[in-house]
């Protein structure tokens, strides 16, 4: 079974300033993609980006950045140069490649704050 | 630029009362699903389809049916509803339910009380 773990329930950050979220996975399939998703107030899923298991280098979106640590099992979100509009909950999720794990696995989601 | 389109966007449902959650997308994906969000938590999967003519369930699926009507529109319903299925259901869909790598992509969410 494949397990996602979001450590931060909330986190504050200073507008302008760089955030990380924490994001740790496990499971025994060797093929696996990793995602994360921005959730504001307004309550819809957005995607935000996307790493692969056998990807070389960490995936890079705009202000998203990806940090992949593979041996450590962790997939943690970096934002650069917070804005007020960044406010929201944020979900780490995974796909296996294998049998009912190919659907998304979500961790409990971190909320968020930008303080002005 | 539609999207998965879910509707309704609000209902309230009395205990044992039954309803159908319509969703439709416009991306000609084969894969769509069906997911819950209860207060506090990330998304569990109730049921989904990889493919036209073929439903599986996911985590949580009891209390549920599904319909893939066509490529396009995939139904959830609620058949006797109970106040645990009070929550926030999500539509998605994506181009194939095999590869970790294909993105999924969420409606903007039903919300759903039952008292």
């Amino acid at each position: 079974a494949q397990k996602i773990t979001q450590t931060q329930p909330g986190m504050f950050v200073q507008e302008k300033e760089a955030v990380t979220l924490d994001c740790t996975y496990d499971t025994s399939d060797p093929s696996y993609g990793l995602f994360w998703y921005k959730q504001p107030s307004s309550g819809e899923m957005i995607f935000l980006i996307y790493q692969g298991s056998y990807d070389q280098q960490n995936a890079t979106e705009g202000r998203y950045s990806l940090n992949f640590q593979k041996a450590r099992k962790s997939a943690n979100l970096v934002i650069s140069a917070s804005q007020l509009g960044d406010s929201a909950m944020y979900f780490c999720a995974m796909r296996s490649s294998s049998g009912s794990a190919r659907q998304l696995t979500f961790g409990s989601g971190t909320q968020l704050t930008v303080l002005p | 630029n539609a999207g998965v389109t879910q509707t309704p966007k609000f209902q309230v449902l009395k205990t044992g009362q039954s309803m159908t959650l319509q969703c439709a997308q416009d991306m000609n994906h084969n894969s769509m699903y069906w997911y819950r969000q209860d207060p506090g938590m990330g998304l569990r999967l109730i049921y989904y389809s990889a493919s036209e003519g073929t439903t599986d369930k996911g985590e949580v699926p009891n209390g549920y049916n599904v319909s893939r009507l066509n490529k396009r529109e995939f139904s959830l319903r609620l058949e006797s509803a109970a106040p645990s299925q009070t929550s926030v259901y999500f539509c998605a869909s994506s181009e194939s339910a095999g590869y970790s790598g294909n993105t999924i992509y969420f409606g903007e969410g039903s919300w759903l009380t039952v008292v």
